[in-house]
C-alpha cells in the first residue's frame, strides 16, 4: 500500500464544533486531495494541494479550509461543523504523471 | 477540465466479459484516460490509464476510440470479487490540475 494515512478514522462531533481532519504520506508525492463520498454523490472533490502552502477549490469547497505546510501533510478543517458535513472523507496522493492513491477514508459524523 | 460520462449501473454474468464505456468527448490532447474502481467502502484503486493506443496489464484491458472521445475498460471474465464502482477519469498529469471522479457506473456481478 501507498504510504498514506488518515487520522482519525472514525469520529464523532457536535454541531458547530471545529474538526480537523489529517492525512500523511510518506511517499514525497506533490499533489494531495481532499474528498467527500455520499450516497448517490460519488466523489467529489472538496480541496486540493500542488505544493506546500499551494492550494485551491474544487466542487464542494463551502465550509472547509485546508493547509499544507510541510510536503508530508494535508490538513482538512471544518471550521463549524454541521449535520450537512456528515460524510466519509478521503484523501489521496499522486505525482504528476502517475496514478493517485487513496487513504483509507474517514467517517465523520456530525450530532 | 474535462470531465466524463458513464452509465450509473451495469450487471454482468460471473466468467463473462465485463464492458464498461465512458465519454470524454472534451479531453484535450495530454490528457489521460484513467480508470479506478472502488470495492464497497474501501479508497478507490488503480487499475489502467492509456493516452492513445490500447492497454493491457494483468487486471483489465483499455480501448480508446481513435478519436479519444469515449473509451471502453473490459474486464475479461468478471468475478464477483469484481463487484465494485468503477471511475473513469481524464488526468493532465504533470501539470497542476483537479480530479474529478464523479459517481462512476456501479458494476454487479452476478452468479
Amino acid at each position: 500500500d501507498a504510504g498514506i494515512t488518515q487520522s482519525p478514522r472514525h469520529k464523532v462531533t457536535e454541531t458547530g464544533t471545529p474538526v480537523t481532519l489529517r492525512c500523511h504520506q510518506t511517499e514525497n508525492h506533490r499533489y494531495m486531495y481532499w474528498y467527500r463520498q455520499d450516497p448517490g454523490h460519488g466523489l467529489r472533490l472538496i480541496h486540493y494541494s500542488y505544493g506546500v502552502k499551494d492550494t485551491d477549490k474544487g466542487e464542494v469547497s463551502d465550509g472547509y479550509s485546508v493547509s499544507r505546510s510541510k510536503t508530508e501533510d494535508f490538513l482538512l478543517t471544518l471550521e463549524s461543523a454541521t449535520s450537512s458535513q456528515t460524510s466519509v472523507y478521503f484523501c489521496a496522493i499522486k505525482s504528476g504523471g502517475t496514478e493517485a492513491f487513496f487513504g483509507q477514508g474517514t467517517r465523520l459524523t456530525v450530532v | 477540465d474535462a470531465k466524463t460520462t458513464q452509465p450509473t449501473s451495469m450487471d454482468c454474468a460471473e466468467g463473462r466479459a465485463a464492458n464498461l464505456p465512458c465519454n470524454h468527448s472534451t479531453i484535450s490532447g495530454n490528457e489521460y484516460v484513467y480508470w479506478y474502481r472502488q470495492i464497497h467502502s474501501q479508497g478507490p484503486q488503480y487499475i489502467i490509464h492509456g493516452l492513445k493506443n490500447n492497454e493491457t496489464n494483468e487486471m483489465a484491458s483499455l480501448i480508446i476510440t481513435e478519436d479519444r472521445k469515449s473509451s471502453t475498460l473490459i474486464l475479461p471474465h468478471a468475478t464477483l470479487r469484481d463487484t465494485a464502482v468503477y471511475y473513469c477519469i481524464v488526468d493532465r498529469g504533470s501539470t497542476l490540475g483537479r480530479l474529478y471522479f464523479g459517481r462512476g457506473t456501479q458494476l454487479t456481478v452476478w452468479p
